[in-house]
């Protein structure tokens, strides 16, 4: 696989229930970032971990990531039909320059019924 | 809203022409980045600009592109002779830094004819 892989491609659930999605890949990271993107829209940063954080929190965000499986987990809780969105995972390498650009994943499309 | 602003949402161009896409950020920021979503597929990192100048850049960034900010204010790339495969979203994002999260702009969608 490449650099920031998410998984499931696409996810449709009741609103109300949780939705996890995954992120694995390949190289060493600095820190891994989840952004979400509405059709037609620029992307929104969700929440930045770094590689040194196991698990961060954010309203009814949680992330977790596991370096040694170089994997990271989303997780919504509550869901809402708002949370309608395409959802990607984003890894900055470090190139110790500061301005480091970000390697995306393919996304999960996420669908929350109402 | 988007804290910056991306001239203009939507760009029609002959193959071959130039095109220039800008972005203007409303706070006073440091580092600026360049992305392109190809329809279907994922963003792709083009270059970085720190300090007036390019920090980093990917394969994509070739000798047809170039990124400059004539007036301390607009952050502008340039495709100099289109193709069709240029055809994609490009995203402009500002941040503040390493492990700092970068905010991007709604996008211009340019569509190669």
């Amino acid at each position: 696989s490449q650099q920031g892989e998410e998984d499931p491609q696409a996810l449709s659930i009741q609103e109300g229930e949780n939705a996890t999605m995954n992120c694995s890949y390949k190289t060493s990271i600095n820190n891994l970032q989840w952004y979400r993107q509405n059709s037609g829209r620029g992307l929104v940063h969700l929440i930045l971990i770094r590689s040194n954080e196991r698990e961060k929190h954010s309203g009814r965000l949680r992330v977790t990531l596991d370096t040694s499986k170089k994997s990271s987990s989303l997780l919504i809780t509550a869901s809402r039909a708002a949370d309608t969105a395409s959802y990607f995972c984003a890894t900055d390498l470090y190139s110790g320059g500061g301005a480091d650009g970000l390697t995306f994943g393919k996304g999960t499309h996420l669908i929350i019924q109402p | 809203e988007p804290e910056v602003t991306q001239t203009p949402s939507h760009q029609v161009t002959q193959m071959g022409q130039e095109v220039i896409l800008r972005c203007v950020p409303i706070s006073n920021h440091l580092y600026f980045y360049w992305y392109r979503q190809i329809l279907g597929q994922k963003v792709e990192f083009l270059v970085s600009f720190y300090n007036n100048e390019i920090s980093e850049k990917s394969e994509i960034f070739d000798d047809q592109f170039s990124v400059e900010r004539p007036d301390g204010s607009n952050f502008t790339l340039k495709i100099r002779s289109t193709k069709l495969e240029d055809s994609a979203m490009y995203f402009c994002a500002y941040g503040r830094g390493t492990n700092q999260p970068q905010h991007f702009g709604d996008g211009t969608r340019l569509s190669i004819l």
